[in-house]
């Protein structure tokens, strides 16, 4: 089965750095995707990688190993308007996009 | 860009009637669009897939009878939620493929969703 596994909470203060980490194990890949949403929100795009290494994006970054089926977005001089849910979700070989739960990331001033 | 819109973003509707939801891509042609539902606090649920042209393509355990999803253009789709029940409440998002110029190809873009209350 396809399966991807992401933390369900995380909490992190204003101005620091968090990491929210995801594992995959899916039919092929073509890809992995981060959004982000906020309460009540649809999600918004974030990140994209397809090839192993760091894609950094302004704050935030995204890392992926293929080899190792894991993913994780970094989040730096963290602020509280980032307080949002973080879906990790892969692109599997017929380019279905399986999604994770989400990881509900709590910032405390 | 890459922006979905969707209308209507709230709907109150009594119990038996039907509710027509529309998504739009604004800014590019959207060979694919998804649907999804949200419950509270849970993951999104892929509902059905459509590409422009032909039938929807709709996940195990959804009726297609129930959700009708027509996707006449590059640029619209929409979904018709027919003799809608109080379970059926819930939060509908949208989603486009296959041209927004912040990620490649294959990014969806979702529009803002649409709050369905039953009574």
């Amino acid at each position: 089965g396809q399966n991807i596994d992401q933390p369900t909470e995380m909490t992190a203060t204003e101005g620091a750095i968090v990491q929210i980490n995801c594992t995959y194990q899916t039919s092929g890949f073509n890809g992995l995707f981060w959004y982000q949403q906020h309460a009540g929100e649809a999600p918004t795009f974030l990140s994209y990688n397809v090839l192993d290494g760091l894609e950094e994006k302004g704050r935030f970054s995204s890392f992926l190993s293929r080899s190792k089926g894991y993913s994780y977005l970094l989040l730096k001089e963290l602020q509280m308007k980032d307080s949002a849910s973080y879906l990790c979700a892969v692109l599997d070989s017929n380019y279905q996009l399986i999604w994770g739960a989400g990881t509900k990331l709590i910032i405390k001033p | 860009g890459a922006v979905v819109s969707q209308h209507p973003s709230w709907v109150i509707c009594k119990s038996g009637t039907s509710v027509k939801i529309e998504c739009r891509s604004l800014d590019f042609q959207a060979t694919t669009m998804f649907w999804y539902r949200q419950f509270p606090k849970q993951s999104l649920m892929l509902m059905a897939t459509s590409n422009e042209g032909s039938k929807a393509t709709y996940e195990q355990g959804v009726e297609k009878d129930k959700f009708l999803i027509n996707h006449a253009s590059l640029t619209l789709s929409t979904l018709t939620v027919t003799s809608a029940h109080p379970e059926d409440s819930s939060f509908y998002i949208c989603s486009a493929r296959g041209g927004g110029r912040q990620g490649p190809q294959e990014t969806q873009y979702f529009g803002p969703g649409t709050r369905l209350l039953v009574l």
